[in-house]
């Protein structure tokens, strides 16, 4: 079937403005998480959450970020007054399984293609 | 310190040779272990998982987990222009909410 999707693939934005990122995660797929990703740097982990629940936002950098998964399929990142150092690629990803259960076989992830976000 | 730390290339190897790649984590209580392959401008995607201390072999690819002190490793056989990539260790937590990755080893594997 199909994979994670993530839409806009590129989102050029001035300081100030608000964006919304979405991720539409593999059917049926449980879990869904946010990464950030700079430049050479491996994903930042950001939020996660298990159906429509969020578990963890403890990697979310400040209060403009924020998340939700209303219906526990599609989520949506948002940004609120971007600055410039908010500009990486975000990346989505969503496992099978919930995570979280201390169980020592945590679910693939899935990634998707990535937002790239730049902030002028 | 960074939760998970790897050795940070590049690596070259020629082709045919066996790549290792190195990866170290801070968390005692982590469970689950990772290894990714990124290409240039695409997404990660899993190459291996690991579970238990010990060897885990697919294909070319072996994965190595050392839980006692703290480090998992992958070695890549008759490497292949084709490996040339970041390779991503990724290690959850003990409760395995969060996933830490670290910074990627970049490989190149030389015809």
């Amino acid at each position: 079937g199909a994979g994670v999707s993530q839409s806009p693939r590129y989102k050029v934005t001035k300081r100030g403005q608000d964006v919304a990122l979405r991720c539409d995660p593999i059917s049926g797929h449980v879990s869904l998480y946010w990464y950030r990703q700079a430049l050479g740097q491996g994903p930042e982990f950001l939020t996660y959450f298990n159906y429509e629940a969020q578990q963890d936002k403890s990697g979310l950098p400040n209060d403009r970020f924020s998340a939700e998964r209303p219906e526990g399929s599609i989520s949506t990142l948002t940004i609120q007054r971007t600055e410039q150092r908010d500009s990486a690629m975000y990346r989505c990803a969503s496992s099978y399984r919930q995570g979280g259960l201390g169980l020592a076989s945590t679910d693939t992830q899935y990634f998707g293609p990535g937002t790239r976000l730049t902030v002028l | 310190q960074k939760e998970v730390e790897q050795n940070s290339g590049p690596l070259s190897v020629p082709e045919g040779a066996i790549a290792s790649l190195n990866c170290t984590y801070s968390d005692r209580g982590s469970q689950s272990f990772f290894w990714y392959r990124q290409y240039s401008g695409k997404s990660p995607e899993l190459i291996m998982s690991i579970y238990s201390n010990g060897d885990k072999e697919d294909g070319r690819f072996t994965a190595q987990l050392n839980k006692a002190s703290q480090y998992v490793s992958l070695l890549i056989r008759d490497s292949q222009p084709s490996d040339s990539a970041t390779y991503l260790c990724a290690v959850t937590t003990d409760t395995g909410n969060q996933f830490y990755f670290g910074t990627g080893t970049s490989l190149t594997v030389i015809p």
